[in-house]
């Protein structure tokens, strides 16, 4: 069984400041990763993926994301963030292989961009 | 391709009362997902489908839920006796063959009063 700790529930920035968005999960077997974005009243949309290959991972909006199986952790970053980036991200993860299919999700963490 | 569509969007019920929830995944998505996710909490699996057959419960599902699928297409989410335990968005996903990739929908909000 796979499990995703998000540490921060909120948090606030400045528009044009940095974020990093902390996510550490615990699985006994490899692992794919994700982050999804949650705008108020919808439903996530997948925002980056890490599978194989390069640790480094990005999306088209500007975010990052590194694989550090070392750590297993998986952190969000944006070196300057946007109004409209106001959001909630929730970090998942599943399992390698064939035989399980879902999603673990963590809490989330709301990230309010102050002007 | 529209994305995975969920209907109704939003359901205000009586306690005791109950609701279907209806998706359309991804054309040519053949595994279906459904999760749950109440205020301030991240998704949490509830069922998932692989075509026709529905592999997988979560405990979560009690014996008021059910879900279909009856051809491998569209599939329904069907809450008896709800309870205000039930209030949440029911989310559903859908994903192709190489399954790394999970894509969800809008969701459809519901509320017991």
């Amino acid at each position: 069984a796979q499990s995703v700790t998000q540490l921060d529930s909120q948090v606030p920035v400045f528009e044009e400041a940095p974020v990093e968005l902390r996510c550490n999960y615990s699985s006994s077997v490899s692992v794919y990763l994700f982050w999804y974005v949650q705008y108020p009243n919808q439903g996530l949309q997948l925002l980056l993926k890490y599978l194989s290959g390069s640790t480094l991972v990005e999306s088209i909006n500007g975010f990052e994301a590194e694989f550090n199986k070392s750590q297993t952790s998986f952190h969000l970053r944006k070196p300057s963030v946007h109004i409209s980036d106001t959001a909630e991200y929730f970090c998942a993860v599943s399992e390698r292989g064939f035989g399980n299919e879902k999603l673990t999700f963590g809490t989330g963490t709301r990230l309010t961009i102050i002007p | 391709d529209t994305g995975v569509s969920q209907n109704p969007r939003h359901k205000i019920t009586k306690r005791g009362q109950n609701v279907t929830f209806r998706c359309d995944p991804i054309s040519e998505h053949n595994r279906l997902y459904w999760y749950r996710q109440t205020l301030g909490q991240g998704p949490e699996f509830l069922t998932y489908f692989q075509n026709e057959a529905q592999l997988e419960k979560s405990r979560l599902l009690s014996d008021r839920f059910s879900a279909e699928r009856p051809k491998g297409s569209f599939s329904t989410l069907e809450i008896q006796r709800t309870e205000q335990g039930d209030s949440a968005m029911y989310l559903c996903a859908s994903s192709s063959a190489d399954r790394d990739t999970i894509y969800f929908g809008e969701g459809s909000w519901l509320t017991v009063v």
